[in-house]
């Protein structure tokens, strides 16, 4: 199935370091949702954005709905170590009920 | 809420024997979506139910595969026989709106 682009695959940055990755699509999405895997578990749930230009904050994390509503943004300031892990990004088309994944940014904080 | 409940957490068994995985949903999530996970090719669309009904089972990789889900709080997904490059984490997520949720997955080793 379909797959989104996602960068960079992967990350190593210093503890306190600002972070940010993306995705995009070849599709207009009408959902785009961000999740986090830690090591041994699901996906969780971190962001969701519904609408084009919609720029939306959890914590230290922030993320944008594109206007061209083909990509997303995720950025997340001043890393900790416990920010470590998978995270992916997710669209859902106009009319879909599945979701398409991205094909995940690894990130590792050093402290 | 419980969340997604999925079992086994983990599964080692010989080629040729049958696995079944079992997926216990959100109450009152009317989709249901079963992913599997794997380093060389990431998460996987299988199948998605909705409303109990399968509606795409494009992804399912061969007749080996099949999924169920007999009501609205119970889905399984079977491999008969298995083979080890089935080896993989297999996740179940369902969704009562825009967002979707996972379970920790069944970690599956094929010897």
């Amino acid at each position: 199935g379909q797959q989104l682009n996602q960068s960079p695959q992967s990350m190593f940055i210093q503890e306190g370091e600002d972070v940010s990755m993306n995705c995009t699509s070849s599709s207009i999405f009408n959902t785009w949702l961000w999740y986090k895997q830690d090591p041994g578990e699901g996906p969780v749930l971190l962001i969701a954005l519904y609408k084009a230009g919609e720029l939306t904050s959890n914590g230290r994390l922030t993320a944008q709905f594109g206007i061209t509503r083909k990509d997303s943004f995720l950025n997340i300031s001043a890393s900790i170590p416990s920010d470590v892990g998978i995270y992916f990004c997710a669209g859902r088309r106009t009319g879909a009920n599945n979701l398409f994944f991205g094909t995940g940014t690894r990130l590792t904080v050093i402290p | 809420d419980a969340g997604v409940i999925q079992s086994p957490r983990h599964e080692v068994t010989e080629m040729g024997q049958e696995v079944t995985l079992r997926c216990k949903p959100i109450s009152g999530h009317n989709s249901l979506f079963w992913y599997r996970q794997t380093m060389m090719r990431g998460l996987e669309l299988l199948i998605y139910f909705n409303n109990n009904v399968p509606i795409d089972d494009s992804g399912m990789p061969e007749d080996r595969f099949s999924a169920k889900m007999p009501n609205a709080s119970f889905s399984t997904l079977k491999i008969q026989p298995s083979e080890p490059r089935d080896s993989a984490v297999y996740f179940c997520a369902s969704r009562g709106g825009p967002e979707a949720f996972f379970g920790q997955g069944t970690r599956l080793t094929v010897v």
